[in-house]
């Protein structure tokens, strides 16, 4: 069966920690998404990722293929980053099909 | 440009009736995805429609009907609503298909059903 598993579930950190969020799935894949959802539901697309290290303002996803393994770190931490972050990935290539992970639930303090 | 759009953005309705939920890609994409969000639960696959035609089906009951119009606008259409259909309908909509295509969300439309 394939699984997606984030953890942590739920995460507080004050005003200007570091983060990092971990999701490991279960067999081969072709894409990982991390993607972000704020309450009232819209989700907004982080990074897409097959392989390697992508970096976005104070965001850097990175991807260990051999591992099965992806890790969405947040620098300098602010409030605004308060949201659901989600794991989602497309095991075929043939297909656009998303798998998701039951999402961490992150709070930053001021 | 706008982003992909959904409507409504929310919505109620009785157990036993139907619901049609519409979706607009981004201009200049041709695949759109359906995903229903159970609160507390990550999304999970519907349907996906490129070129107008199904490419993919989640294990959703008969009820779950989708199609892709020629300007790949898309419809969801559920019909003998059940209460456990109460959810947060998303939409993705992607350039095309395949490993590398990128999915852009919309807003989502939330159905309760009473």
């Amino acid at each position: 069966k394939n699984e997606v598993e984030q953890s942590p579930q739920n995460l507080t950190a004050q005003e200007g920690e570091f983060i990092t969020i971990n999701c490991s799935y279960s067999v081969g894949i072709s894409a990982l998404h991390w993607l972000q959802q704020h309450p009232g539901g819209g989700i907004v697309s982080l990074f897409m990722l097959s392989s390697g290290k992508k970096k976005h303002g104070r965001l850097i996803a990175t991807i260990n293929i051999q591992e099965k393994h992806s890790s969405l770190h947040i620098t300098a931490s602010h409030p605004r980053d308060s949201a659901v972050y989600i794991c989602a990935v497309r095991f075929g290539r043939s297909t656009d099909k998303l798998i998701f992970g039951t999402g961490t639930r992150l709070q930053v303090f001021p | 440009d706008a982003g992909v759009t959904q409507s409504p953005t929310h919505l109620i309705k009785t157990r036993g009736q139907h619901v049609t939920l519409r979706c607009s890609p981004i201009s200049g994409h041709k695949s759109v995805s359906w995903y229903q969000q159970v609160l507390g639960q990550g999304p999970q696959f519907i349907f996906q429609y490129y070129e107008k035609e199904e490419r993919g089906r989640g294990n959703f009951p008969d009820r779950f009907s989708a199609r892709q119009f020629p300007n790949y606008s898309s419809e969801l259409n559920v019909n003998a609503l059940l209460l456990g259909d109460s959810a947060l309908y998303l939409c993705a909509s992607s350039w095309g298909t395949g490993m590398n295509t990128e999915a852009f969300f919309g807003q989502g439309t939330r159905l309760t059903v009473v």
